[in-house]
């Protein structure tokens, strides 16, 4: 069965900062891969996926990440950290093959604290 | 455009009692998912309906139920509500079933709140 593990439920960086949020996946089949990232009182916004192109993904707001098959790793980073990057930060599997479906798999999530 | 909209955006209620909460899907996408998502934990997959159809259901007791309307809106209901049906609700919609391709957009969430 498909899963991820976040590794670190509570992250803290200060600006300008590297930020890096790990994520560990297990799959039986080349992984469809997601970060998504939740404000406060709202809904969760796609980063960025991966669904077997190039392995280093850039997404939105600075974002990227790297796909690492031997690692089983798909960790986030982003070379300089700002105020409005705390949040938190959900990665995620699609459950493919196990069923047919959009249904995801997500981690426990990561709260980034971004300190002046 | 709009996006996923859910209504209503807070919910009180005693256990024992039915509640119902609300999706509508971004314009032109035919599917919609709903997750519970309990304080401090990732979202869990409750259900997907593509085309008024339930295409997948998660490991969630038969209390939980839904429907896709022919305008793809959804409703999610949940009877005999437990304290630990206390959560936030999310919808999300993509235009095909998904698999991992499609984008799926997620909505503000329902906040229910069971004493």
């Amino acid at each position: 069965a498909q899963s991820v593990t976040q590794l670190g439920s509570h992250v803290s960086v200060s600006e300008g900062a590297l930020v890096l949020l790990r994520c560990n996946y297990s799959s039986s089949v080349p992984p469809y891969l997601f970060w998504y990232v939740q404000y406060p009182n709202q809904g969760l916004q796609l980063l960025l996926k991966y669904t077997s192109a190039a392995t280093l993904v850039k997404g939105i707001n600075g974002f990227e990440a790297e796909f690492k098959k031997s690692e089983t790793s798909f960790h986030l980073t982003k070379p300089s950290a700002h105020m409005s990057d705390a949040a938190e930060y959900f990665c995620a599997v699609s459950d493919r093959p196990s069923s047919n479906t959009g249904k995801l798999i997500f981690g426990q999530g990561t709260t980034l604290q971004v300190k002046p | 455009d709009a996006g996923v909209t859910q209504s209503p955006t807070h919910l009180i209620k005693t256990r024992g009692q039915q509640v119902t909460l609300r999706c509508s899907p971004i314009s032109g996408h035919k599917s919609v998912s709903w997750y519970q998502q309990v304080l401090g934990q990732g979202p869990q997959f409750i259900f997907q309906y593509y085309e008024k159809e339930e295409r997948g259901r998660g490991n969630f007791p038969d209390r939980f139920s839904a429907r896709q309307f022919p305008n793809y809106s959804s409703e999610l209901n949940v009877n005999a509500l437990l304290l630990g049906d206390s959560a936030l609700y999310l919808c999300a919609s993509s235009i095909t079933m998904g698999q991992g391709i499609d984008e799926q957009f997620f909505g503000p969430g329902t906040r229910l709140t069971v004493l």
